[in-house]
């Protein structure tokens, strides 16, 4: 069975470009996590959906950015426009939120991306 | 608002058992203990988690204490390829909250 599925691993852009991300979560999950890992910040959550539904986005930096999930099956994190100190890994998680999940949550790879 | 603290980093002789430690004073009732960690440019992965008794799985052990103050993780026998980032987290099991992860224990196993 598939995993969390991100692309793209690697983005190099300039500032001032466009950036989305995007993530396919595991089949069945129903809660979906964006993360953003930095040396000096650390692991930090930007926005996590349940049900398709965003759920809390405190953790989004600003209003460059933006997540979407149009259906259970994919997510997207846009950066517009993208500046330098946004250069992070961008990881998304998934999990099984309810009676029958334990809360254990699932990551992708991560999407590295380079803001020059 | 970091609910556990824990060590910023270990060293482990491989063979050894590797005990990380964590504090989580104000864990709630209906809390769990889960431990995840991050080996170096991969996704964190799930270990364990337990509310208030010990649990073992085929990766580590979990030790809860009774008052459920603190925790520690144990690996029985660390291989090098535990060498990762540690993190010991707090939420309700299956809850719909976020998981916040903080700095974590950065496990060294040396030859």
């Amino acid at each position: 069975d598939a995993g969390v599925i991100q692309s793209p691993r690697h983005e190099v852009t300039e500032m001032g470009q466009e950036v989305t991300l995007r993530c396919k979560p595991i089949s069945g999950h129903n809660s979906l996590f964006w993360y953003r890992q930095t040396m000096m910040r650390g692991l930090e959550l930007l926005i996590y959906f349940n049900n398709n539904v965003p759920i809390d986005d405190s953790g989004m930096p600003e209003d460059r950015f933006s997540a979407k999930m149009p259906n259970a099956s994919f997510s997207t994190l846009k950066i517009q426009p993208s500046e330098p100190r946004d250069s992070a890994v961008y990881f998304c998680a998934s999990s099984l939120w309810g009676a029958r999940g334990t809360g254990e949550l699932f990551f992708g790879e991560g999407s590295r991306l380079t803001v020059l | 608002d970091a609910k556990t603290t824990q060590p910023t980093s270990m060293d482990c002789a491989e063979g050894r058992a590797a005990n990380l430690p964590c504090n989580h004073s104000t864990i709630s009732g209906n809390e769990y203990v889960y431990w995840y960690r991050q080996i170096h440019s991969q996704g964190p992965q799930y270990i364990i988690h337990g509310l208030k008794n010990n649990e073992t799985n085929e990766m580590a052990s979990l030790i809860i204490t009774e008052d459920r103050k603190s925790s520690t993780l144990i690996l029985p026998h660390a291989t090098l390829r535990d060498t990762a980032v540690y993190y010991c987290i707090v939420r309700v099991e299956g809850g719909a909250n976020n998981l916040f992860f903080g700095t974590g224990t950065r496990l060294t196993v040396i030859p």
